[in-house]
């Protein structure tokens, strides 16, 4: 099993820019879930999926950040534009089915430095 | 909403034991132990589902008292692998789905 896969594992850009983050989970998982990290803030879940449908973007920080699923394989979250307080590593986990006694499994994480 | 994590940061030598502790405000179904090292992501250590149940992973072990809100994670003989931030894990049923909100960690720093 090649786990939860992010890519890129770094990115450095400059305010303004669009990011655009990816994520694969494993295969089998219906939940998928994106996080951010920082300092300040700790870790942050920023919006659920379930089965490719978002539950949950209350922790989305406003309208410059979007995700999609566009099937079971394959999530991205976007911002655009780019600021540097936007600057993180960003998680992407997935779990089997979101239950109160289900695990979730990160992805290695993506390093964002917005300049 | 966010459970707390305390202490918030411990050092001991190698071979010495730690506990941290997790409580919340609000009723508790499920805590989850998760383990992350510097520079990687969180990897999951534990579930503990019933009041009172205890697990054990190797010389860590954890507690969850369903009464008191609180979860405590055990480190026995700690060991240099030991080292990193522990968080806490608790599942908040909202909206008709469930929600892991997570502590903030406490960092723990084994030496030799």
């Amino acid at each position: 099993d090649a786990g939860v896969i992010q890519s890129p594992r770094h990115e450095v850009t400059e305010m303004g820019q669009e990011v655009t983050l990816r994520c694969k989970p494993i295969s089998g998982h219906n939940s998928l879930f994106w996080y951010r990290q920082t300092m300040m803030r700790g870790l942050e879940l920023l919006i659920y999926f379930n089965n490719n449908v978002p539950i949950d973007d209350s922790g989305m920080p406003e309208d410059r950040f979007s995700a999609k699923m566009p099937n079971a394989s394959f999530s991205t979250l976007k911002i655009q534009p780019s600021e540097p307080r936007d600057s993180a590593v960003y998680f992407c986990a997935s779990s089997l089915d979101g239950t109160r006694s289900d695990t979730q499994y990160f992805g290695p994480g993506t390093r964002l430095t917005v300049l | 909403q966010q459970p707390v994590q305390s202490p918030q940061a411990v050092i001991l030598r190698e071979g010495e034991d730690a506990v941290i502790n997790c409580s919340s405000s609000k009723a508790l179904y499920s805590v989850h132990w998760y383990r992350q090292k510097h520079g990687e992501a969180p990897v999951f250590l534990m579930i503990l589902l019933k009041g009172g149940e205890q697990k054990g992973h190797d010389k860590i072990s954890a507690s969850f008292n369903e009464k008191k809100q609180q979860s405590s994670l055990y480190l026995t003989a700690s060991q240099l692998s030991y080292s990193g931030t522990y968080f806490c894990g608790t599942v908040l049923f909202s909206g008709g789905y469930n929600k892991l909100i997570f502590g903030a960690g406490t960092r723990l720093a084994v030496h030799p």
